[in-house]
């Protein structure tokens, strides 16, 4: 079974400090999306990273795929109370026999940012 | 108007109730998902439709019984629920189904937070 393991698992910061979330799997996966879920919403996508190594800058977000494509993380800059919200990986695996992939959810990280 | 519209938003019923969750897509996507979100587990994909054919069924229990009567909509019916089913249940659409591209990005309803009393 291919798991997806955040830390951490909750994150309380002032606003205007940075943060790293990370997103560790023993498996590798062919592309990991990051999502964003505010309070009741449901996850909005991000970002995709494919391929292994791969930086992609979204404003303040910085989004990094590891070189053997089994981790991602996310930092977050100056984090502002409107980047509080549950951040979500997915990992595409392989694919299997028949040629299907699927998208493995991490466990999340709830991050909370105060004015 | 997010292209994904769950209803309702918030439902309570009782173990014996049956009741269904609807979902609405106006994306003009191929596949819908059904997920679990439970507190302080990771999101678990329940079933897949694929141009109204159910493709995937996660070891489900019967008491979810899905319905994809047309590639817009999606229907979840529930009875004799129990209070560990008690969760935000997730719609989601994608254009096609995760045998696409790498770039396949599913489109999530608000979710409906489903209370099992």
């Amino acid at each position: 079974t291919q798991l997806l393991e955040q830390s951490p698992q909750f994150l309380s910061i002032q606003e205007g400090e940075n943060l790293t979330v990370y997103c560790n799997s023993s498996s590798v996966f062919s592309s990991l999306q990051w999502y964003r879920q505010e309070p009741g919403e449901g996850p909005v996508l991000l970002v995709t990273v494919v391929t292994g190594g791969e930086v992609k800058k979204l404003k303040r977000l910085t989004f990094q795929f590891g070189d053997a494509r089994k981790d991602s993380s996310l930092h977050i800059t100056a984090a502002q109370p409107g980047d509080t919200g549950l951040y979500l990986c997915a990992g595409r695996t392989t694919p299997d026999l028949s040629g299907t992939y699927k998208y493995i959810f991490g466990t999340g990280t709830r991050l909370k940012v105060l004015a | 108007e997010t292209g994904v519209t769950q209803t309702p938003r918030h439902l309570v019923m009782g173990m014996t109730n049956k009741k269904s969750l609807k979902c609405e897509q106006h994306l003009g996507h191929n596949a819908m998902y059904w997920y679990k979100q439970s507190a302080k587990k990771p999101l678990e994909l329940m079933f897949v439709y694929s141009l109204e054919e159910r493709v995937e069924n996660n070891s489900v229990p019967s008491r979810f019984s899905p319905e994809c009567p047309n590639s817009s909509h999606l229907f979840l019916h529930l009875h004799t629920l129990q209070p560990e089913d008690s969760a935000l249940y997730l719609c989601a659409s994608s254009q096609d189904r995760w045998t696409g591209g790498v770039n396949t990005e599913a489109f999530f309803g608000q979710g409906t937070r489903l209370t099992v009393v």
